[in-house]
């Protein structure tokens, strides 16, 4: 059965660095673009990076730019999310998710179509 | 980064059909995905691609797409339907984007 698996959340300090892991399973992890995304608490989903399957692109949203950095380890089946310079508004529930694109005549299509349970990030002194 | 709105909250009487929308520059370009996300759980893929479903959701389910606005359609709404629906899709950016949700009722 396919899972993804996150960890790494915890309670921080403002400034301080977070480093968030995902555990793949029940696929070949390699095959695989994937996405981070974040939800404050009460909020909407935010998706916050993206990196493909070689680690050949990454793209992160403008509210993360610079201060997180996200990587894989094909060989371990894992992705990563280096969060650093915390701020409170980093505050969220951070979920992995697989990446899958397609296509239909001329219109392309991406999705998420499995997410892991997410690890819960709580910045506050 | 451009931006999908959905309407903040529907409701539907048991039973009946709800229609959510999505409205954004890139769904000219991409078609949308639909998740479902019941309190406290992760995001559940329930539409891709032009009107697609994973295996295990509900026919009742399905998608579909006109200039810029993508619509998820329930058709028959059950009980177990409540919760918040979020559109997504690519930009021309290659950035990532989602809605900001529609928390739907079911009466």
């Amino acid at each position: 059965e396919v899972h993804l698996v996150e960890s790494g959340g915890g309670l921080e300090q403002p400034g301080g660095s977070l480093r968030l892991s995902c555990a793949a399973t029940g696929f070949t992890f390699s095959n695989y673009n994937m996405n981070w995304v974040r939800q404050a608490p009460g909020k909407g989903l935010e998706w916050v990076s993206y990196i493909t399957s070689d680690s050949g692109a990454i793209y992160y949203a403008d509210s993360v730019k610079g201060r997180f950095t996200i990587s894989r380890d094909n060989a371990k089946n894992s992705l990563y999310l280096q969060i650093n310079s915390l701020r409170a508004d980093d505050t969220a529930v951070y979920f992995c998710a697989r990446a899958v694109a397609g296509s239909y005549r001329s219109y392309y299509y991406y999705y998420m179509d499995v997410w892991g349970k997410g690890t819960t990030v709580t910045v506050s002194s | 980064s451009s931006e999908l709105t959905q309407d903040p909250a529907v409701s539907v009487a048991l039973g009946q059909t709800v229609r959510i929308t999505c409205q954004g520059d890139s769904l000219r370009n991409y078609y949308a995905s639909w998740y479902q996300q019941k309190s406290g759980q992760a995001p559940v893929l329930v539409i891709y691609g032009k009107n697609d479903r994973p295996s295990g959701i509900p026919d009742r389910f399905s998608g579909s797409s006109s200039g810029n606005t993508a619509s998820l359609t329930i058709t028959g709404a059950q009980a177990e339907d409540e919760a918040d629906y979020y559109c997504s899709s690519r930009d021309i950016s290659d950035d990532w984007v989602f809605g900001g949700g529609t928390k739907l009722t079911v009466l």
